[in-house]
């Protein structure tokens, strides 16, 4: 069975500053891994993903996540936060068993405030 | 990235009736998704729509209270049915692409009274 879990329900940061959300997984097989970004009112957005590639994946608007496998870990980083960055954002985690399709399991989600 | 639509994108129903929700892509895809998201929550799979076959429903749903149809590889609908204030959330499709990546509709929120 595959779990996700967001360590923080809400993070609250400044304008300008860095952006840390935290997530670990737990996957019985090699799993995706996925970063989406929900605005209020509006549809989820796919950041990034870790599909067994390169560790540190970069993704959309100067956000990117490296994949650690020895601490089950695949938080998600930004050099400097914009007003415009403040959403939801929700770890997902996808096992892949062969023939068949992959199943999400999403995070609680991490609520990102940015302030002046 | 495919583009995907749901209609309605929001509804407000009485308890005891159904609502049918349809979910369209822009191009062709094999598996399509139906997940709920209840208020303050996070996102739930209901079940996996495979064209031509049955929904394959996850632990929690049963096909007589969310039934799916799936009759082309662009087209999906979720119904909602004998509703309950409970039910009140948004549900969302979604699609998987040859990446393995999953696309999202905006979703459906509806309001149970």
């Amino acid at each position: 069975a595959q779990s996700v879990t967001q360590l923080d329900s809400h993070v609250s940061v400044s304008e300008g500053t860095p952006v840390l959300l935290r997530c670990n997984y737990s996957s019985s097989y090699s799993p995706s891994l996925f970063w989406y970004v929900q605005h209020p009112n509006k549809g989820l957005q796919l950041l990034l993903k870790y599909t067994s590639a390169a560790t540190l994946v970069k993704g959309i608007n100067g956000f990117e996540a490296e994949f650690k496998k020895s601490e089950t870990s695949f938080h998600l980083t930004k050099p400097s936060a914009h007003m415009s960055d403040a959403a939801e954002y929700f770890c997902v985690v996808s096992d892949r068993i062969a023939g068949t399709a992959s199943k999400l399991t999403f995070g609680t989600g991490t609520r990102l405030q940015v302030t002046l | 990235s495919a583009v995907i639509s749901q209609k309605p994108s929001r509804d407000i129903c009485q308890r005891g009736t159904s609502l049918t929700i349809q979910c369209q892509v822009d191009s062709q895809v094999t598996m399509m998704f139906w997940y709920r998201q209840q208020p303050g929550q996070s996102l739930t799979l209901i079940a996996t729509a495979n064209q031509g076959s049955e929904a394959t429903y996850e632990s929690g749903f049963v096909i007589d209270k969310f039934p799916i149809s799936r009759p082309n590889l662009t087209f999906s609908t979720l119904t909602v049915s004998n509703m309950s204030p409970e039910d009140s959330s948004i549900y969302l499709c979604s699609v998987e692409d040859r990446t393995y990546e999953q696309y999202f509709g905006p979703g459906t929120r509806l309001t149970v009274t």
